[in-house]
């Protein structure tokens, strides 16, 4: 069975300061992991995805497969960035899947002025 | 830009009542699916649902729950029986695709609460 585990439930950086929020995942098989955001009184929404290798806000993440990670990061924290962060795997089993996620517990990204 | 809604935002039912969920995808959308977050824990897999008929459903998905699709545009949970555990939000969620990195646009989530 797939699992996603984000080891702080609470992040705080200040303003200015590289921030790495840790994602880790269990999976037999190639997974597709994404990074969710949910800002403040607002839906849960994409930030990125490791297929794509893009950086979205200034943050990035790399799927490393050899120690099972999908760690977001962003160089200079900024304000706006205080946010729930969830990582989550979906996975295409020969063309079986139908998009399932599977949701880590969430880290609170709290970024001080 | 098309969203996902969702109605009621908030739902309040005595125990052992029936609820449904309402949820209108977005339109062009193929791939639909529930998850719920009970209070302090993660947002969990319920079901997803493809060409008319459920494709996929966790273990939390039993004989109490079950999805419809019934004018082409609503998408709908239903709990026949609600349990105190229920209590919990409620995301609805479609995609277009499901290959490749496909993006789930979720909506703004209702809150149930079984008293």
């Amino acid at each position: 069975a797939q699992r996603v585990t984000q080891p702080e439930k609470l992040l705080s950086v200040f303003k200015g300061a590289p921030v790495e929020l840790k994602c880790n995942y269990s999976y037999s098989g190639s997974p597709e992991l994404f990074w969710y955001v949910q800002y403040s009184r607002q839906r849960l929404q994409l930030l990125l995805r490791h297929i794509s290798r893009e950086s979205i806000k200034g943050f990035t993440a790399d799927l490393n497969k050899g120690e099972t990670s999908f760690h977001l990061k962003k160089p200079f924290a900024q304000e706006e960035d205080s946010a729930m962060y969830y990582c989550a795997l979906s996975f295409n089993a020969g063309g079986t899947s139908y998009g399932k996620l599977t949701f880590g517990q969430g880290t609170i990204l709290t970024v001080h002025p | 830009e098309p969203e996902v809604t969702q109605t009621p935002s908030h739902q309040v039912t005595q125990m052992g009542q029936e609820v449904i969920l309402r949820c209108v995808p977005i339109s062009n959308h193929l791939y639909f699916y529930w998850y719920r977050q009970i209070l302090g824990q993660k947002v969990e897999f319920l079901v997803s649902f493809y060409n008319n008929e459920i494709s996929e459903k966790s273990e939390i998905f039993d004989d109490q729950f079950s999805v419809e699709r019934p004018d082409g545009s609503n998408f709908t949970l239903k709990i026949r029986s609600t349990k105190l555990e229920d209590s919990a939000m409620y995301f609805c969620a479609s995609s277009r695709f499901v290959a490749g990195g496909r993006e789930q646009f979720f909506g703004p989530g209702t809150r149930l609460t079984v008293l």
